[in-house]
């Protein structure tokens, strides 16, 4: 139960895109795709942005993407707002268990 | 709306016990697996405990393993965590969230904070 891979931190300026990495293994990200993103601003509970790699619940904005190449997943914000500036986290389904990312906390320029 | 509200948190000494809850509202409790999660102060997301929507699968981290015990009552659409031999590293905010196929934490509570110190 290994803690996924994420950069600690990320900025863009307004307008632009980032993408945030999330590196796992064999046994969780490269195994499924139930990677999921979660956006968590201070002192809240985290939220649900990505599931099944790439699908968006209802009501995040599609400049929320998700993708996967073998052990890696990836979060894709485009046209930056300030509003984006929060902590990241990467999940996957590890096989009767879940493991997260250590998280990456983005800064809007 | 989903509602999910933790509750049972506070400072416990090493060693202890504590119970939580988390009180559901706004869908059907007893068809959705539950899961907790915790947050340590200042640090990531930590997967705790999940329980099928039947109540006969569990499942547990590492370092909840022969220590911890997730159970629910359906009858008053609550979720619990048993927390027995407390540590100091398990000072954390813990979530209950209600869990999708593969996995997915949909909804979540807003925490309760376990403080476990002398």
């Amino acid at each position: 139960q290994s803690a996924l891979t994420q950069p600690p931190s990320a900025s863009g300026s307004p307008g632009q895109s980032v993408t945030i990495s999330c590196t796992g293994t064999s046994s969780d990200v490269g195994a499924y795709n139930y990677v999921s993103w979660y956006q968590q601003y201070p002192g809240r509970a985290p939220q649900l942005i990505i599931y099944d790699v790439s699908k968006r619940p209802s009501g995040v904005p599609d400049r929320f993407s998700g993708s996967k190449s073998g052990n890696t997943a990836s979060l894709t914000i485009s046209g930056l707002q300030a509003e984006d500036e929060a902590d990241y986290y990467c999940s996957s389904y590890a096989g009767r268990s879940k493991v997260f990312g250590g998280g990456t906390k983005l800064t809007v320029l | 709306e989903v509602q999910l509200l933790e509750s049972g948190g506070g400072l416990v000494q090493p060693g202890g016990s504590l119970r939580l809850s988390c009180a559901a509202s706004g869908f059907t409790f007893s068809s959705s697996a539950m899961s907790w999660v915790r947050q340590a102060p200042g640090k990531g997301l930590e997967w705790v405990s999940a329980l099928s929507s039947g109540g006969d699968s569990t499942y547990y981290a590492d370092s909840a393993k022969g220590r911890f015990t997730i159970s629910r009552d359906s009858s008053k659409n609550t979720l619990y965590l048993q927390m027995n031999r407390l540590r100091a590293d398990d000072t954390a905010v813990y979530y209950c969230a209600t869990m999708g196929t593969g996995w997915v934490l949909r909804s979540w509570g807003q925490g309760t904070l376990v403080t476990v110190s002398s």
